[in-house]
């Protein structure tokens, strides 16, 4: 089972900053890592596929980058609606894939 | 616009049977296999079950469900279910339908999901 290891668990930020999500495999998955946006009440939204192609109509503020078992996501300049719990997925071993426990962005 | 609207969630005991369906619209139903994930209260995202495209030939589960859930589709009308029999306390989550990204083949990514729908496992 390859498990996705999200940090930090909690980032509190400002509008306007940089946010930096890091999610690490415990075995290389290539690059079939997406990342997810998820707020309250609201259906997951997919940001990132294989590491670093945004999803359609993804602003481009969005990146993600990395391979093997190193990820980020970074978030340029952070827009008020960004603040939400990001998740990553790893397809590696479709299926079953697997998802990292979330790191929740939230307002400073 | 892609809609996916998930339905049939509710307040059952251990042991009972429940059926979930999704109703979709937007798009080709047929060309795209189609997925269950849930989020347990407080907790992450879970990948729950798998659908291949066109006649559902491939199915595919969790572990922790395999055997007990069933998932299916009627592409004559646009709508995934998934049957869940022998539920336990650990199976009380929100359950969402979710689109393949990819046309066709299955690619274990998921770009478009229904709001969900909440199934609570109690006595």
């Amino acid at each position: 089972e390859i498990v996705l290891t999200q940090s930090p668990a909690t980032l509190s930020l400002s509008p306007g900053e940089r946010a930096t999500l890091s999610c690490r495999a415990s075995q290389s998955v290539s690059s079939y890592l997406a990342w997810y946006q998820h707020k309250p009440g609201q259906a997951p939204r997919l940001l990132i596929y294989d590491a670093s192609s945004r999803a359609t109509g993804i602003p481009a503020r969005f990146s993600g980058s990395g391979s093997g078992t190193d990820f980020t996501l970074t978030i340029s300049s952070l827009e008020p609606e960004d603040f939400a719990v990001y998740y990553c997925q790893q397809r590696s071993n479709w299926p079953p894939g697997s998802f990292g426990q979330g790191t929740k962005l939230e307002i400073k | 616009e892609v809609q996916l609207l998930e339905s049939g969630g509710g307040l059952v005991q251990p042991g009972g049977s429940l059926r979930l369906s999704c109703a979709a619209s937007g798009f080709t139903f047929s060309s795209y296999a189609m997925s269950w994930v849930r989020q347990a209260p407080g907790k992450g995202l879970e990948w729950v079950s798998t659908i291949s495209a066109s006649n559902g030939a491939n199915t595919y589960y969790a572990d922790s469900v395999k055997g007990r859930f069933t998932i299916s589709r009627d592409n004559s009308k646009n709508t995934l279910f998934l049957q869940m029999n022998s539920l336990r306390g650990e199976d009380t989550a929100v359950y969402y339908c979710a689109k393949d990204r990819r046309y066709s083949t299955s690619s274990g990514n998921f770009d478009y999901w229904g709001q969900g729908t909440l199934v609570t496992v109690s006595s």
